[in-house]
């Protein structure tokens, strides 16, 4: 079984520019996170989805970041414009419903703003 | 809100000597506690976990952990470190609404 997938691996962008990331989760997996993981720190919530539905956002800085969970399937979580602050993993993780606490993660997306 | 620490940033062990990584937890009820491993340029795997029952908490490679409610504590343990256990290990606590609370992160060095 495919785990959670996410593009692109790396990513590096000026400040100011637009930036937007994928994940793909496992099939089935009906709960859908965005994790930001600053550099030595642990991973934080930005968003999760549960199917297309986006039932926890408090976290997510709302005047830049935004994301999308089309079909409830594959997200998008999008940065614009990006500051140097954003720097940063992203880490994008699904659930299955029989497992609450049941995560994947993908390997992450390593964004650099310069 | 919930929170987890991590005490110790870096811990370097020899390989064959026995480990402790520290997490303390502040939370009201009984948590759930997550022991999740991060090696460079990987996702976060999950180690072992405690819901309830028997506090002492069997996991994957050989680890496990200890709930201990008196001191608010879940350390991990593991008898014997081998070389491929050098990591960044982070302890979490389960939040209402499947979300995770991470403590820092504890970077593990294994010295042959």
């Amino acid at each position: 079984e495919a785990g959670v997938v996410q593009s692109p691996r790396y990513k590096i962008i000026e400040k100011k520019q637009p930036v937007a990331f994928w994940c793909n989760p496992i099939s089935g997996h009906n709960t859908l996170y965005w994790y930001r993981q600053n550099l030595g720190q642990g991973p934080e919530l930005l968003i999760r989805y549960e199917n297309e539905e986006a039932v926890d956002d408090s976290q997510l800085p709302k005047d830049r970041f935004s994301a999308e969970r089309l079909k409830g399937v594959d997200s998008t979580l999008k940065i614009q414009p990006a500051e140097l602050g954003d720097s940063a993993v992203y880490l994008c993780a699904s659930s299955p419903p029989w497992d609450r606490y049941g995560y994947t993660f993908g390997s992450g997306t390593r964004l650099t703003v310069v | 809100a919930q929170s987890v620490t991590q005490p110790d940033i870096h811990i370097t062990v020899s390989e064959g000597a026995s480990l402790e990584l520290r997490c303390n937890y502040s939370y009201g009820a009984t948590p759930y506690l997550f022991w999740y491993v991060q090696s460079p340029g990987q996702g976060l795997q999950l180690l072992l976990k405690y819901f309830s029952g028997d506090t002492l908490v069997q996991g994957i490679k050989g680890f496990e952990a200890e709930f201990k409610r008196s001191q608010s504590s879940f350390n991990l343990r593991k008898p014997s470190v081998h070389w491929s256990d050098a990591a960044e290990y982070f302890c979490a606590v389960g939040e209402d609404g499947n979300k995770l609370v991470f403590g820092a992160g504890t970077i593990l060095r294994v010295k042959s």
